[in-house]
């Protein structure tokens, strides 16, 4: 299957300080990837979708100036988590659609990133 | 929201057919259904999916009643690596919403 990658794997970081992840697809293109978190013992939660070229469609809830995501290529989006504080402790995990297999519309996931902020 | 049901947990011995059921009561005709799962710590790993038509592939099977109203995942002959959290999602809008899925334990 498709490869998607993150990167980091895993990050700790100062409250106050920003943190950037990146997606990456690194076998095809992709016009539209996704951005979820989770938290223990819970399930994924869609934060936002990222569009190559375009800004950010973030779900109900989350603060787009504080999850910064930019998608300036086919292949790699970055979400950016600014001024982060403990509560924004969690696992981030991207994922991203193959742009010609959009009938079939399977997404393929990133390893994940786990975000302490001390 | 999620549109589908699933029970929260299920054990399977290893070896054994694990069936994991799915309710999707609301699903549009034009909806897929999605499979994934989530071993601990990592992304979730795709499996199947399917619209109508029953489907099979390498890692396992996929069952659609013919109302589309339900659907169970096969895992012909589970191993102890079968153990994670099972998603049965549907295509919402192009969006992939997760629900609490299935916690399968395989044991020996």
């Amino acid at each position: 299957g498709a490869v998607v990658s993150q990167h980091p794997s895993w990050v700790i970081c100062k409250s106050g300080t920003s943190v950037k992840i990146e997606c990456r697809s690194l076998d095809f293109q992709a016009t539209t990837m996704f951005w979820y978190r989770q938290f223990p013992k819970q399930s994924l939660m869609l934060m936002a979708t990222s569009n190559e070229g375009s800004k950010a469609t973030y779900e109900q809830g989350v603060e787009k100036d504080k999850f910064l995501i930019n998608h300036a290529s086919l292949t790699l989006s970055t979400l950016t988590v600014t001024s982060a504080h403990p509560e924004d402790s969690s696992f981030y995990i991207c994922s991203a659609r193959d742009h010609r297999r959009l009938a079939a519309g399977e997404l393929f996931f990133g390893e994940g990133s786990r975000l302490t902020v001390l | 929201d999620a549109k589908t049901t699933q029970p929260p947990s299920m054990d399977c011995a290893e070896g054994r057919a694990a069936n994991l059921p799915c309710n999707h009561s609301t699903i549009s005709g034009n909806e897929y259904v999605y499979w994934y799962r989530q071993i601990h710590s990592q992304g979730p790993q795709y499996i199947i999916h399917g619209l109508k038509n029953n489907e099979t592939n390498e890692m396992a099977s996929l069952i659609i009643t013919e109302d589309r109203k339900s659907s169970t995942l096969i895992l012909p002959h589970a191993t102890l690596r079968d153990t994670a959290v099972y998603y049965c999602i549907v295509n919402q809008g192009g969006k992939l919403i997760f629900g609490q899925g299935t916690e399968l334990s395989v044991k020996p």
